[in-house]
Protein backbone atom coordinates (compact mmCIF):
# COMPACT_ATOMS: atom_id res chain seq x y z
CA UNK A 1 0.00 0.00 0.00
CA UNK A 2 1.71 3.41 -1.17
CA UNK A 3 1.39 5.84 1.43
CA UNK A 4 2.64 9.57 1.51
CA UNK A 5 2.97 11.17 5.53
CA UNK A 6 3.53 14.41 5.60
CA UNK A 7 4.79 16.31 9.06
CA UNK A 8 5.65 19.65 9.87
CA UNK A 9 4.54 22.71 12.14
CA UNK A 10 1.24 24.15 11.41
CA UNK A 11 2.03 27.47 12.60
CA UNK A 12 5.40 30.00 11.66
CA UNK A 13 6.16 32.80 12.19
CA UNK A 14 6.92 35.63 8.88
CA UNK A 15 10.60 35.71 8.38
CA UNK A 16 10.56 32.48 9.68
CA UNK A 17 12.08 28.95 7.83
CA UNK A 18 9.58 26.53 7.13
CA UNK A 19 10.46 22.46 6.93
CA UNK A 20 7.94 19.70 5.98
CA UNK A 21 9.06 16.07 5.60
CA UNK A 22 6.63 13.32 4.02
CA UNK A 23 7.98 10.01 4.62
CA UNK A 24 6.99 7.84 2.27
CA UNK A 25 6.16 3.91 2.14
CA UNK A 26 5.07 0.78 -0.64
CA UNK A 27 7.40 2.60 -3.04
CA UNK A 28 11.07 3.48 -3.28
CA UNK A 29 12.43 6.69 -3.75
CA UNK A 30 15.26 5.07 -6.47
CA UNK A 31 12.51 3.89 -8.87
CA UNK A 32 13.12 5.49 -12.26
CA UNK A 33 9.00 6.32 -12.97
CA UNK A 34 8.74 8.34 -10.08
CA UNK A 35 9.26 11.14 -7.86
CA UNK A 36 8.16 13.38 -5.26
CA UNK A 37 6.50 16.93 -5.42
CA UNK A 38 5.41 19.41 -3.33
CA UNK A 39 2.14 21.75 -4.19
CA UNK A 40 0.09 24.17 -1.75
CA UNK A 41 -3.17 25.71 -1.91
CA UNK A 42 -3.76 28.59 0.06
CA UNK A 43 -7.75 28.93 1.53
CA UNK A 44 -10.26 28.92 -0.97
CA UNK A 45 -7.92 29.26 -3.85
CA UNK A 46 -6.22 26.94 -6.73
CA UNK A 47 -3.15 24.31 -6.13
CA UNK A 48 0.25 26.04 -6.80
CA UNK A 49 3.24 23.61 -7.56
CA UNK A 50 6.55 24.24 -5.74
CA UNK A 51 9.19 21.64 -5.99
CA UNK A 52 10.42 18.50 -7.57
CA UNK A 53 12.70 15.89 -6.46
CA UNK A 54 13.34 13.13 -9.00
CA UNK A 55 14.87 9.68 -8.56
CA UNK A 56 18.14 10.38 -9.67
CA UNK A 57 18.05 13.49 -7.86
CA UNK A 58 17.25 16.42 -9.95
CA UNK A 59 15.76 19.22 -8.62
CA UNK A 60 13.17 21.32 -10.11
CA UNK A 61 11.68 24.98 -8.82
CA UNK A 62 8.42 26.64 -9.25
CA UNK A 63 10.33 30.09 -10.94
CA UNK A 64 9.03 32.82 -8.93
CA UNK A 65 10.02 30.94 -5.51
CA UNK A 66 13.23 29.03 -6.25
CA UNK A 67 14.95 31.65 -4.36
CA UNK A 68 13.11 30.34 -1.15
CA UNK A 69 12.76 26.72 -1.83
CA UNK A 70 14.65 23.72 -1.34
CA UNK A 71 13.87 19.86 -1.77
CA UNK A 72 16.29 17.66 -0.22
CA UNK A 73 15.56 13.22 -0.11
CA UNK A 74 16.92 10.44 2.03
CA UNK A 75 16.37 8.16 0.40
CA UNK A 76 17.33 5.03 2.67
CA UNK A 77 14.87 6.73 5.44
CA UNK A 78 12.13 7.34 2.64
CA UNK A 79 11.90 11.06 3.35
CA UNK A 80 11.70 14.13 1.22
CA UNK A 81 12.20 17.14 3.25
CA UNK A 82 11.04 20.77 1.34
CA UNK A 83 12.49 23.72 3.27
CA UNK A 84 10.99 27.53 2.21
CA UNK A 85 12.93 30.64 3.97
CA UNK A 86 11.71 33.92 4.89
CA UNK A 87 8.07 32.72 5.25
CA UNK A 88 5.24 35.55 4.81
CA UNK A 89 1.62 35.36 5.52
CA UNK A 90 0.78 35.26 2.24
CA UNK A 91 2.37 31.98 2.36
CA UNK A 92 -0.34 30.95 4.56
CA UNK A 93 -1.61 27.37 2.76
CA UNK A 94 -2.50 24.03 3.06
CA UNK A 95 1.31 22.18 1.75
CA UNK A 96 0.65 18.65 0.43
CA UNK A 97 3.35 16.37 -0.87
CA UNK A 98 2.67 14.02 -4.37
CA UNK A 99 4.03 11.79 -6.07
CA UNK A 100 4.74 11.86 -9.38
CA UNK A 101 4.31 9.07 -11.55
CA UNK A 102 5.26 7.83 -15.37
CA UNK A 103 3.22 5.79 -16.52
CA UNK A 104 4.86 3.50 -19.04
CA UNK A 105 1.84 2.87 -20.77
CA UNK A 106 1.50 6.39 -22.05
CA UNK A 107 4.58 8.45 -22.97
CA UNK A 108 2.85 11.63 -22.36
CA UNK A 109 1.63 9.62 -18.98
CA UNK A 110 3.14 12.20 -16.39
CA UNK A 111 0.89 13.01 -13.20
CA UNK A 112 0.20 13.10 -9.24
CA UNK A 113 -1.01 10.27 -8.74
CA UNK A 114 -0.88 9.26 -4.91
CA UNK A 115 -0.82 12.37 -2.59
CA UNK A 116 -0.18 12.88 1.42
CA UNK A 117 -2.87 14.21 4.18
CA UNK A 118 -1.50 18.17 3.73
CA UNK A 119 -0.82 20.03 6.26
CA UNK A 120 -2.19 23.33 7.21
CA UNK A 121 0.65 25.92 8.16
CA UNK A 122 -0.41 29.20 8.90
CA UNK A 123 1.90 32.41 8.99
CA UNK A 124 1.83 34.67 11.44
CA UNK A 125 3.14 36.84 14.30
CA UNK B 1 4.83 29.43 -17.62
CA UNK B 2 2.31 27.76 -19.46
CA UNK B 3 -1.35 28.81 -18.14
CA UNK B 4 -4.31 27.08 -18.24
CA UNK B 5 -7.39 28.55 -17.67
CA UNK B 6 -10.55 26.13 -16.72
CA UNK B 7 -14.29 27.19 -17.74
CA UNK B 8 -16.29 27.47 -16.45
CA UNK B 9 -14.97 28.45 -12.87
CA UNK B 10 -18.01 27.00 -10.79
CA UNK B 11 -21.37 25.60 -12.22
CA UNK B 12 -24.71 24.41 -10.67
CA UNK B 13 -26.03 20.49 -11.69
CA UNK B 14 -28.38 18.31 -10.56
CA UNK B 15 -27.68 14.02 -10.19
CA UNK B 16 -27.89 12.10 -13.55
CA UNK B 17 -26.60 15.37 -15.39
CA UNK B 18 -23.80 15.66 -18.11
CA UNK B 19 -21.26 18.08 -17.03
CA UNK B 20 -18.46 19.43 -19.02
CA UNK B 21 -15.74 21.24 -17.78
CA UNK B 22 -13.22 22.74 -20.11
CA UNK B 23 -9.17 23.59 -20.09
CA UNK B 24 -7.30 26.01 -22.11
CA UNK B 25 -3.75 26.08 -22.09
CA UNK B 26 -1.78 28.97 -23.27
CA UNK B 27 0.20 27.47 -26.01
CA UNK B 28 0.29 23.42 -27.57
CA UNK B 29 0.35 20.90 -24.79
CA UNK B 30 0.55 18.10 -26.93
CA UNK B 31 -1.85 16.00 -24.72
CA UNK B 32 0.46 16.46 -21.56
CA UNK B 33 -2.64 17.21 -19.13
CA UNK B 34 -4.27 15.83 -16.50
CA UNK B 35 -7.48 16.24 -14.43
CA UNK B 36 -8.11 15.99 -10.84
CA UNK B 37 -10.92 15.89 -8.24
CA UNK B 38 -10.70 17.15 -5.11
CA UNK B 39 -13.87 16.83 -1.99
CA UNK B 40 -13.57 19.36 1.10
CA UNK B 41 -10.97 18.93 3.47
CA UNK B 42 -9.08 16.14 1.44
CA UNK B 43 -6.15 15.98 -1.26
CA UNK B 44 -6.61 16.10 -4.76
CA UNK B 45 -7.67 12.93 -6.56
CA UNK B 46 -5.97 11.46 -9.96
CA UNK B 47 -8.64 11.07 -12.97
CA UNK B 48 -7.47 11.30 -15.98
CA UNK B 49 -4.19 11.50 -17.61
CA UNK B 50 -2.61 12.45 -21.28
CA UNK B 51 -5.75 13.70 -22.06
CA UNK B 52 -7.91 10.52 -22.02
CA UNK B 53 -6.38 7.57 -19.87
CA UNK B 54 -8.82 7.09 -17.16
CA UNK B 55 -6.49 5.96 -13.70
CA UNK B 56 -6.92 2.71 -12.60
CA UNK B 57 -10.40 2.89 -10.55
CA UNK B 58 -11.93 5.85 -11.49
CA UNK B 59 -15.43 5.70 -12.47
CA UNK B 60 -16.40 4.76 -16.34
CA UNK B 61 -18.22 8.11 -16.09
CA UNK B 62 -15.35 10.20 -15.90
CA UNK B 63 -13.61 10.22 -19.58
CA UNK B 64 -11.81 13.54 -21.18
CA UNK B 65 -10.75 14.37 -24.26
CA UNK B 66 -8.75 16.86 -26.12
CA UNK B 67 -5.42 17.79 -27.89
CA UNK B 68 -3.06 21.00 -27.98
CA UNK B 69 -4.54 23.77 -26.32
CA UNK B 70 -8.39 22.66 -25.59
CA UNK B 71 -9.55 20.40 -23.33
CA UNK B 72 -12.60 19.06 -21.82
CA UNK B 73 -13.89 16.69 -19.03
CA UNK B 74 -17.40 15.08 -19.05
CA UNK B 75 -19.04 13.34 -16.49
CA UNK B 76 -21.80 11.35 -18.14
CA UNK B 77 -24.25 10.83 -15.64
CA UNK B 78 -23.20 13.19 -12.43
CA UNK B 79 -23.23 11.82 -8.83
CA UNK B 80 -23.99 12.73 -5.24
CA UNK B 81 -20.15 11.80 -5.02
CA UNK B 82 -18.75 14.05 -7.98
CA UNK B 83 -20.15 17.39 -6.61
CA UNK B 84 -16.44 18.71 -5.85
CA UNK B 85 -13.76 21.11 -7.30
CA UNK B 86 -11.93 19.75 -10.35
CA UNK B 87 -8.53 20.84 -11.99
CA UNK B 88 -6.45 20.59 -14.85
CA UNK B 89 -3.32 20.17 -14.69
CA UNK B 90 -0.19 20.45 -17.69
CA UNK B 91 3.30 18.75 -17.46
CA UNK B 92 4.42 19.60 -20.70
CA UNK B 93 6.17 22.55 -19.33
CA UNK B 94 8.31 20.33 -17.28
CA UNK B 95 9.93 21.44 -14.80
CA UNK B 96 7.26 24.28 -14.62
CA UNK B 97 4.18 22.17 -13.96
CA UNK B 98 1.06 24.40 -13.76
CA UNK B 99 -2.41 23.71 -12.61
CA UNK B 100 -6.06 25.78 -13.61
CA UNK B 101 -7.74 27.38 -11.56
CA UNK B 102 -10.55 24.92 -10.86
CA UNK B 103 -13.88 24.56 -11.60
CA UNK B 104 -16.39 23.99 -8.58
CA UNK B 105 -19.16 21.22 -9.15
CA UNK B 106 -22.34 22.28 -7.00
CA UNK B 107 -25.59 20.89 -6.56
CA UNK B 108 -28.41 22.34 -8.56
Amino acid sequence: QVTLKQSGPELVKPTETLTLTCSVSGFSLRNARMGVSWIRQPPGKALEWLAHISASDEKSYKSSLKDRLSISKDTSESQVVLTMTNMDPADTATYFCARRTRFRAVVSGDAFDMWGQGTMVTVAS
Amino acid sequence: DIRLTQSPSSLSASVGDRVTITCRASLDINNFLNWYQQKPGEAPKLLIYAASTVQTGVPSRFSGSGFGTDFTLTISSLQPEDFAIYYCQQSFGHPQLTFGGGTKVEIK
